[in-house]
């Protein structure tokens, strides 16, 4: 398997102008998360996908960004005005677990879109 | 709020130490923890899975164990080798959620 594939892998753009992120999850894998990560704060859920369906999102910044899952092999995470504090690492990671709380789960990440907003 | 803290924040060795790198969490009640690694520029790495019902996992020269009395976790590396040089984050879950909470990782150089 090619693993969680991203793209684009980098992004710049000037603030205010809409960016669309990427995410194809592992084949069979009907989990799918949105992370961001920046120096001051780490590592962070935006949203959480369970078959297609967004079970929590609420790490989502606020209503400038947006998550989609047509299918269970493509996601996307939009932000639409983009700011400059929205420079970050943005990840995708993929996982097979019930939607019961507890469960086990192995968590297997994308590369990363860095987004640069000038 | 579960918070993690991993300590050192950063560590510098000389190839062939043994390490330990520390994990520990506000909210004790840890119910699931993986161990990540991160090289610069790209995406996380699992490296180890500790469930529920397990204390420690084992996999070549790595080792991760979970004290859930005291919500803390110790990554120990044996041997340590340049290859090794990365940033090792850890992440729990609390019983009752799916979420994980991540450390704040420990930046690990090796010497050669």
């Amino acid at each position: 398997d090619a693993g969680v594939i991203q793209s684009p892998r980098h992004e710049v753009t000037e603030m205010g102008q809409e960016v669309t992120l990427r995410c194809k999850p592992i084949s069979g894998h009907n989990s799918l998360f949105w992370y961001r990560q920046t120096m001051m704060r780490g590592l962070e859920l935006l949203i959480y996908f369970n078959n297609n369906v967004p079970i929590d999102d609420s790490g989502m910044p606020e209503d400038r960004f947006s998550a989609k899952m047509p299918n269970a092999s493509f996601s996307t995470l939009k932000i639409q005005p983009s700011e400059p504090r929205d420079s970050a690492v943005y990840f995708c990671a993929s996982s097979y677990l019930s939607r019961f709380a507890g469960e086990a789960y192995e968590q297997y990440f994308g590369p990363g879109t860095r987004l640069t907003v000038t | 709020k579960q918070e993690v803290t991993q300590i050192p924040a950063a560590l510098s060795v000389p190839e062939g130490e043994n390490l330990v790198l520390n994990c520990s969490f506000t909210d004790s009640a840890i119910y699931n923890l993986q161990w990540f690694r991160q090289d610069p520029g790209k995406g996380l790495t699992s490296l180890l899975l500790i469930q529920s019902s397990q204390r420690e996992q084992t996999s070549g020269r790595l080792n991760a164990s979970l004290d859930k009395s005291s919500g803390r976790s110790t990554l120990y590396i044996a041997a340590s080798q340049p290859g090794d040089s990365a940033t090792y984050l850890c992440a729990g879950t609390t019983s009752g959620t799916y979420k994980y909470i991540f450390g704040t990782g420990t930046r690990l150089k090796v010497l050669a």
